[in-house]
């Protein structure tokens, strides 16, 4: 697709329960970024990925998140024991580049994650 | 550490005003700097962009220009429109993107 592409739309899950949220960036985009966006947070980096390197994971606010990179593309961000704190919207975003600073991030619609 | 203050909001108007949305950061650096635009029920877009100082970004009649001096990135538009009425928010990039807590703008007609 032209743009990057996020699944599923919403999620609405029980406490307690692990969540997936996958990501897929814009063909060729070497980079690849998680975001959070709450009413009380606003938006928040979570994790990025560039290329083979090792993550940059410093914005993952527990243990209980953890992303993977597929083969250089897809990713997913998964969320163990979900807790009523971490609905929010996940945001994925794709560059081309992340040392080319001016190269924008373009971004996914977002899964909006509500947790009963 | 890095960080980007911007003007809380709603901020209301009515077609054709003049908006500013005052961004400053602090950064260890010199960041690039941006203005997201996130329309209701719409993605995060890139609305404009300047890598280093005393560099203008404009887009879609907006203008920002990067100062050094005060550390701000201010969003300007000469008439607003209706169809302006979005949540701005004004980031830096140091490695990743580190956002405001975004502005809303409500433009009636």
């Amino acid at each position: 697709g032209a743009g990057v592409s996020q699944s599923p739309s919403n999620k609405v899950t029980e406490k307690g329960k692990d969540v997936e949220l996958r990501c897929d960036p814009i063909s060729g985009h070497t980079a690849l970024y998680w975001y959070r966006q709450s009413l009380g947070q606003g938006l928040e980096f979570l994790i990025y990925f560039q290329g083979n390197s090792a993550p940059d994971k410093s914005g993952l606010p527990s243990d209980r998140f953890s992303a993977e990179r597929t083969g250089g593309s897809v990713s997913t961000l998964t969320i163990q024991r979900t807790q009523q704190e971490d609905s929010a919207v996940y945001l994925c975003a794709s560059s081309l580049d992340v040392l080319g600073s001016n190269q924008p991030q373009h971004f996914g619609d977002g899964t909006r994650l509500s947790i009963l | 550490g890095n960080s980007v203050t911007q003007m809380e909001g709603p901020v209301t108007l009515s077609e054709e005003a003049f908006l500013t949305i005052n961004c400053t950061y602090t950064a260890t650096g010199y960041p690039s700097l941006f203005w997201y635009v996130q329309y209701p029920g719409e993605g995060l877009q890139l609305l404009l962009k300047a890598t280093k100082a005393d560099d203008k970004g404009s887009n879609k009649g907006f203008e920002a220009t990067y100062r050094k001096e005060t550390t701000s990135f201010h969003l300007e538009k000469g008439s607003v429109q209706v169809s302006d009425s979005a949540v701005y928010f004004c980031a830096l990039f140091w490695g990743k993107l580190i956002f405001g807590q975004g502005t809303e703008l409500s433009v009636k007609p």
